[in-house]
């Protein structure tokens, strides 16, 4: 089965912070995604990636940045964290491809909140 | 570009019964695929269904089918024989053939009673 995991299940930060929200899957997937997920928006993205060290401008990718140094790993970046950031942020991976077989498979999630 | 709404913030269907979620969309690609993922409460999202918009054939997956108009640009959710296992958030989602990422709708709440 593939795994998807995100270092923290919650997460309570200050304004002006940096934060980090790290993302690991298992299954050698090429493409991993940075999801916000928000109550009445659904999921809107951030920033996506389909190879190490690159990276391409989801929807909303003001005040974020990511980071893809190995495959297997994808973090989001919050420069200088302010409250409305606070949100449920969603990870998840996939193999290249634009066929019918690319499933997009979900970490758990991390919620933040800023203070 | 691309939109995705989901009318329905909240659905209830009595445990046993039927219940059917909406989804538009909106697109002028002809070939696209669209999804729905099921998002319970504090754990991991999954894929419910998928559908290719090339495929007449409502796609089924056991308890869940849908119902796809592609000329409406409608995509419904149906599940019978509600379980208490199914509460959960439900997202339709669409991806266009060539695209890495996938559009999301606002997500339905559904809540199975007793």
């Amino acid at each position: 089965d593939v795994k998807v995991t995100q270092s923290s299940r919650y997460l309570v930060k200050r304004t002006g912070e940096k934060v980090f929200l790290e993302c690991v899957q298992d299954m050698d997937h090429e493409n991993m995604f940075w999801y916000r997920q928000d109550p009445g928006l659904g999921l809107r993205l951030i920033y996506f990636s389909y190879d190490v060290k690159m990276k391409e401008k989801g929807d909303i990718p003001e005040g974020y940045s990511v980071s893809r140094e190995k495959k297997e790993r994808f973090s989001l970046i919050l420069e200088s964290a302010s409250t409305n950031q606070t949100s449920m942020y969603l990870c998840a991976s996939s193999i290249l491809g634009t066929g019918d077989r690319e499933t997009q498979y979900f970490g758990p999630g991390t919620r933040l909140l800023v203070l | 570009a691309q939109t995705v709404t989901q009318s329905q913030p909240e659905m209830s269907v009595q445990e046993a019964e039927t219940v059917t979620l909406s989804c538009t969309y909106d697109t002028s690609e002809s070939d696209y695929y669209l999804f729905w993922y099921k998002q319970p409460p504090s754990r991991q999202m999954i894929l419910v269904i998928r559908q290719e918009a090339y495929k007449q054939q409502n796609a089924t997956e056991n308890r869940f089918s849908v119902n796809f108009q592609k000329a409406a640009k409608s995509f419904s959710l149906k599940i019978s024989d509600s379980q208490l296992g199914d509460a959960a958030m439900y997202f339709c989602a669409y991806r266009f053939q060539g695209a890495q990422k996938l559009v999301f709708g606002q997500g339905t709440r559904l809540t199975i009673n007793p």
